[in-house]
């Protein structure tokens, strides 16, 4: 069973504009989330996260929404930038450092 | 500071076979945490090692087993391999178990079982 699902594969931005990729979970219980950015031929780099007591966490151009009712955060990328093309997951704790990843959104802004 | 380093990066099995992944894990770190990425999949976790225990296992058959040496570096096995273990396995290391201790991945071992 998927404990954190995204469902869009992929989105095309274009420079400058904003980025919105989604993810939901079927967990009330989890208490914080993370976005890591993938880059080909790379492992996963943590970007940002946001603990289930806040409803936004704001680092520079990357803002990360949480909306528990829902079981639904967002990121958003603000302007978004080429080297912002990347697959992008959200993952939220089994336990400790231990996660579940979603399935991944694929990035790509246009130049 | 050296980063998480994984070997080999490619290699391809035939079905029935045994592999092992090699994972060093980064300097200072205590645990090491290995994950599965099927293609069109996200990360899967397969199970942790800290100070050289396993600490916590994903949903993955007993073929899939592990190791942490003294060092902190890790092995992943898996016996009798399938076609479905054809996947980017991904090393992370943490400085312990905690949600606090960020993990910082190697650039994976994609293995192809033919």
């Amino acid at each position: 069973d998927q404990q954190v699902k995204q469902n869009s594969p992929s989105l095309s931005v274009q420079e400058g504009r904003i980025s919105i990729l989604n993810c939901d979970y079927t967990n009330s219980m989890f208490d914080y989330f993370l976005w890591y950015k993938k880059y080909p031929a790379e492992g996963p780099t943590f970007l940002i996260s946001i603990s289930s007591i806040k409803d936004k966490n704001e680092d520079g151009r990357f803002t990360v929404f949480l909306n528990k009712s829902a079981k639904h955060l967002s990121l958003h990328i603000v302007p978004s930038q080429p080297g912002d093309s990347a697959v992008y997951f959200c993952a939220a704790p089994r336990t400790g450092n231990q996660f579940y990843f979603g399935t991944g959104t694929s990035l790509t802004v246009i130049p | 500071e050296t980063g998480v380093t994984q070997s080999p990066t490619h290699l391809i099995k035939t079905r029935g076979q045994q592999v092992t992944l090699r994972c060093s894990s980064q300097s200072g770190h205590n645990t090491v945490s290995w994950y599965q990425q099927a293609l069109g999949q996200g990360p899967q976790f397969i199970f942790q090692y800290y100070r050289e225990e396993e600490n916590g296992r994903g949903n993955f058959p007993p073929r899939f087993s592990g190791l942490q040496f003294p060092n902190y570096s890790s092995e992943l096995n898996v016996n009798a391999l399938e076609l479905d273990d054809s996947a980017l396995y991904l090393c992370a290391s943490s400085l312990g178990t905690s949600f606090s201790g960020e993990l910082f991945f190697g650039e994976g071992s994609r293995l192809t079982v033919l």
